[in-house]
């Protein structure tokens, strides 16, 4: 089946530093990824849409200068939480469409989870 | 706005049966999507509903009616591997943008 992978899993890093996570999806192409956010004992907020070639599409409520999302590849898309502060903690999912599959099923990464202290 | 509620909790026996509800109201519909959330782990997928009526898949069953915005899903012959947050999400748009609900935690006690 389709996979999608995500690195790191986990990342501690100090307040005011910038941290990447990179969406890989590895056996097919996606030229739409998504990238979520979940508190803890909440569910998945949906932050912005990443299109590759193309610049992405924030939440309302989302800062777009402080998730920075590039899509340069069919097959990945990378976040930037820029100047983190420790509120910026949380889970961070995304997921893929496979442009060939079915329409509507999207694959899930495995999640990293940052903490910033 | 736009709403997905479900019960925030729910607590059933190994080998019973459990219908998690989840009514919505959103500004696009696309399709209804039921996931299996692990606590720390990313989402399964488990059922997607676009026309009215029921999908089964083994012991997991959904039902979607849009003119009510109204979906269960159903969990028959409980396993203690069940216990799990299940969500229900709304794809509002073509391009597969979701709207999740708060959850549903299921706990399967022995």
């Amino acid at each position: 089946g389709a996979v999608v992978s995500q690195h790191p899993s986990w990342v501690i890093c100090k307040s005011g530093t910038s941290v990447k996570i990179e969406c890989r999806s590895l056996d097919f192409q996606a030229t739409t990824m998504f990238w979520y956010r979940q508190f803890p004992k909440q569910s998945l907020m949906l932050m912005a849409t990443s299109n590759e070639g193309s610049k992405a599409t924030y939440e309302q409520g989302v800062e777009k200068d402080k998730f920075l999302i590039n899509h340069a590849s069919l097959t990945l898309s990378t976040l930037t939480v820029t100047s983190a502060h420790p509120e910026d903690s949380s889970f961070y999912i995304c997921s893929a469409r496979d442009q060939a599959g079915n329409p509507y099923e999207q694959y899930f990464g495995p999640g990293t989870r940052l903490t910033v202290t | 706005g736009q709403n997905i509620d479900q019960p925030t909790e729910m607590t059933a026996t190994e080998g019973a049966i459990v219908q998690i509800n989840c009514t919505y109201q959103t500004s696009g519909f696309n399709g209804l999507f039921w996931y299996q959330q692990h606590a720390g782990e990313a989402p399964t997928f488990l059922s997607y509903n676009v026309l009215d009526g029921l999908e089964e898949k083994g012991r997991f069953s959904s039902f979607l009616s849009r003119s009510k915005g109204y979906s269960y899903l159903l969990l028959k012959e409980l396993q203690m591997k069940d216990s799990a947050s299940y969500l229900c999400a709304v794809q509002t748009d073509s391009w597969g943008k979701l709207q999740f609900g708060a959850g549903t935690q299921v706990v399967v006690t022995p």
